[in-house]
Formats: structure tokens, sequence, C-alpha cells
């Protein structure tokens, strides 16, 4: 176990729609990553935040937004889904800059 | 931005032999380099990093190594056991403020230990 909480596990919908997927970082840890792969695919990362702040952003559509709360806890919203937007999606959650990331289970996502 | 080239794409390796991953990244400026392992349906899990001050890092059989001059970093793992079978990214970290970090993967090594 991480420590790092990804919720849904599973998410099945439709083209066109919005879905929000949740991520409970390990205690103390103030920096939240999400990242993206698909089928057999490598890691394409998304978009960083810490303490709140969006820090670094990657190939991140338009589509997709995110945002940390608070609490820590990081959301990111991916609207008017497409097939292509099938993948698995996951969080990780670091203390600082030269700490290793540790990965949530991922949510995967499936768009039919 | 930051670019990783990863070889071999695939590596299959006897039981006991040694497996090397080798990881060339573009951003002179990039200063943190980790290693996944990523099991089948399973999430990433760090097994070792480096920084960009140190040469070399090895925990058990597990060794990494760093040139910053050829801006390129290996994994070297030794008496490979069934279970090390998984895909393995290296990624680096960009140079940049302290606390923004794009991490950049490389598109994965699947190696396979055969018994």
């Amino acid at each position: 176990d991480s420590g790092v909480t990804q919720t849904p596990k599973h998410l099945i919908t439709a083209t066109g729609q919005r879905v929000t997927l949740r991520c409970s970082p390990r205690s103390g840890d103030l920096s939240v990553y999400w990242y993206q792969q698909s089928l057999d695919q490598g890691l394409q990362f998304l978009i960083q935040y810490y303490n709140g702040e969006e820090r670094a952003k990657g190939n991140i559509l338009e589509r997709f937004s995110a945002q940390q709360f608070p609490d820590l806890h990081s959301e990111l919203n991916l609207s008017s889904l497409e097939l292509g937007d099938s993948a698995l999606y996951f969080c990780a959650s670091s203390p600082g800059q030269y700490q290793p990331q540790h990965f949530g289970d991922g949510t995967r996502l499936s768009i039919l | 931005g930051e670019n990783v080239e990863q070889h071999p794409s695939t590596l299959s390796v006897q039981e006991g032999d040694s497996a090397v991953i080798k990881c060339t990244y573009s951003d002179s400026a990039s200063n943190y380099f980790p290693w996944y392992k990523q099991e089948l349906g399973k999430r990433p899990q760090l097994i070792i990093d480096i920084r960009s001050n140190v040469g070399e890092k090895k925990d058990q059989r597990i060794a990494v190594t760093l040139n910053k001059t050829a801006k390129h970093f290996s994994l070297h793992i030794t008496e490979t056991q069934p279970e090390d079978s998984a895909v393995y990214f290296c990624a680096a970290r960009e140079g940049g403020n302290n606390y923004g970090q794009n991490f950049v993967f490389g598109p994965g090594t699947r190696l396979s230990v055969l018994p």
C-alpha cells in the first residue's frame, strides 16, 4: 500500500460525458501529480500541484482540468470525453522536490 | 522541453544473468532521475533513484549510474529472478523552481526473466 488513495477504481461512461477522478495523497505530502497511461503505453505527465497551487503542466488537454484543495486532496476533471481518453489515470504524491513519487493504484477509465 | 529515450524496448535474460537498461535525456538542467517498476495491471513502484550530484547508487541487486556529461543513466539488475519480470520506466525531472517539477518518463522496457 503506497498510502495514495484513488477513487473510483473503475469508471465506465460514454462519449461526451464528464467525470471526476479523486486522489488523496500520502499523509504529509504536499505535491500531487497526475499521469495518463494508455494501453501498453508509457506514463504521460499531465499536471502537478503543490500545496494547492499549480506548479507544472505537461501534455494536458484543454478538456481536462485539475485542482488541489486545502486538505490537499486533488481532483482531475475530464470533460467532453472521447474514445481516446480511455486509459489508466494515476495520481502520485511526494513531499518535495528530491523525494520520490508514490503512485496510487489508478483509476481505469473506459469510454464506450 | 525534456525528452527521455529508453533502450531496449524489450529485454529477455536467463535467470541469474544481469540486465541493463539505458536512458538518455536532453535537458542538461534535469537533476533527479528515478526508476520505476510496473507489473501488469499495477501501479508503478519506485525501485531506485539518483540525484544529479551523485554518479552511482546501489541497493542490493539494483544499481543506477549517471553520466551527466553524456546525459545518460542506466539501471543495472544483477542475479535476475523471475519476479523481476515487469516493465521498467526511467524518468527525468526537469530543472525548475523548487516545487514545480515536470517529470518526463521514458517509453519503458519490458523485461522478461526466463527460468
